[in-house]
């Protein structure tokens, strides 16, 4: 299969509990990106790190990128019900024009 | 800019019909994409582009074609549409400039098949 590996698939936690995605994937990569997709809607960027880069933060958002282990976890601080999506990571391999999508998890964080 | 469109953004067909997808970017990204989401899944890639005139096949391509006769965009047919079609359609281009790669996504496309 061409798809990555998210887990967990499915994640349920408490409004202002942080969440933590881990996405895997099976060759070298020039960059990862995050996306969070709403029931019914959109992918929206989240972030993209670059194979060179450790670690990204963006508001309430922190990327981290481990190439030798060829994972990258997402995790969402102080979460709040309106972070409820799934989330989804897509790795660009070096040399090939396409990306690689993982299966995704959802989270669902409760008031 | 209006980044990535599509049309329609709903349609539904009987089986057998043929429809044509329009994904238009105005960001003069090279690679184009389409992708098909089903339920509950992840997304899968149905052919894509890196250049006018030129087109791939990705990991889903049967019952579909496509075409990028202008940069800006890339259409997707169905020739004769089929239940499995029924899905949600995605297109997304790239910029490859600067090398970010980064990749920017169309609001989507919603098609049932009958």
């Amino acid at each position: 299969s061409q798809q990555g590996e998210e887990d967990p698939q499915a994640l349920s936690i408490q409004e202002g509990e942080n969440a933590t995605m881990n996405c895997s994937y099976k060759t070298s990569i020039n960059n990862l990106q995050w996306y969070r997709q709403n029931s019914g809607r959109g992918l929206v960027h989240l972030i993209l790190i670059r194979s060179n880069e450790r670690e990204k933060h963006s508001g309430r958002l922190r990327v981290t990128l481990d190439t030798s282990k060829k994972s990258s976890s997402l995790l969402i601080t102080a979460s709040r019900a309106a972070d409820t999506a799934s989330y989804f990571c897509a790795a660009f391999p070096g040399g090939t024009y396409k990306y690689i999508f993982g299966t995704g998890t959802r989270l669902k964080v409760l008031a | 800019n209006a980044g990535v469109t599509q049309t329609p953004k709903f349609r539904v067909l009987k089986t057998g019909q043929s429809m044509t997808l329009l994904c238009a970017q105005d960001m003069n990204h090279e690679y184009m994409y389409w992708y098909r989401q089903d339920p509950g899944m992840g997304l899968r890639l149905i052919h894509y582009s890196v250049g006018e005139g030129t087109t791939a096949k990705g990991e889903v391509p049967d019952g579909y074609n496509v075409s990028r006769l202008k940069k800006q965009n890339f259409l997707l047919g169905l020739e004769s549409a089929a239940p499995s079609q029924t899905s949600v359609y995605f297109c997304a281009s790239i910029d490859q400039q600067g090398k970010s790669y980064e990749q920017y996504f169309g609001p989507g496309t919603r098609l049932t098949v009958t």
